[in-house]
């Protein structure tokens, strides 16, 4: 079964410092995709950005960068010049491929705490 | 605003109660789907619509819990003769296809 797994429960950085944050994954299948989203307080799952498994190159949105190493199924995610707004709760997901549903599973998540 | 949304986004009933739970997808978005979120852990899905149609539900969907999408737009959700350990947040996501979901502001449900 797919599985996620994020080590670090929680993380400080200081502000304008990069900040990498791990996940693992476990997958047979050849084809699947990964996330990260950010959950800050409110509540709300904000999706970041997505790394398909056949994507050559690692994923980059704005601040954000995905460093995808597909042989040792890891997809961290890597933020550039840390921002105070970018305190929250972030999960790296994955999406089955072969669900009808395409359901997301997530890992247990990282809480990020940048200070000023 | 074009998100996701859902309502309410604070719910506090007492045990055994039943609650229902609204979510608006964004509107090209064919599928929806819920999941539920407990403290210190990520969210897990519950159940899946294509359109009108109910695709999929968890193991995690006791007879308690029952979904519909009636014209294939909003959804709810209700749970009948909550238990405590319902309390969670729900969360509502919508995609077009198999596309990145885009997830709306959750409801935090508390059974007391």
């Amino acid at each position: 079964a797919q599985k996620i797994t994020q080590t670090q429960p929680g993380m400080f950085v200081q502000e304008k410092e990069a900040v990498t944050l791990d996940c693992t994954y476990d997958t047979s299948d050849q084809s699947y995709g990964l996330f990260w989203y950010k959950q800050p307080s409110s509540g709300e799952m904000i999706f970041l950005i997505y790394q398909g498994s056949y994507d050559e190159q690692n994923a980059t949105e704005g601040r954000y960068s995905l460093n995808f190493q597909k042989a040792r199924k890891s997809a961290n995610l890597v933020i550039s010049a840390s921002q105070l707004g970018d305190s929250a709760m972030y999960f790296c997901a994955m999406r089955e491929p072969y669900s009808s549903a395409s359901k997301i599973i997530f890992g247990s998540g990282t809480r990020l705490s940048i200070r000023p | 605003d074009t998100g996701v949304s859902q309502d309410p986004r604070h719910k506090i009933t007492k045990r055994g109660q039943n609650v229902t739970f609204r979510c608006d997808p964004i509107s090209e978005h064919n599928r929806l789907y819920w999941y539920r979120q407990t403290l210190g852990q990520g969210p897990e899905f519950l159940t899946y619509f294509q359109n009108e149609a109910q695709l999929e539900k968890s193991r995690l969907l006791s007879d308690r819990f029952s979904a519909e999408r009636p014209k294939g737009s909003f959804s709810t959700l209700e749970i009948q003769r909550t238990e405590q350990g319902d309390s969670a947040m729900y969360l509502c996501a919508s995609s077009f296809q198999a596309y990145e979901q885009y997830f709306g502001p959750g409801t935090r449900l508390t059974v007391t």
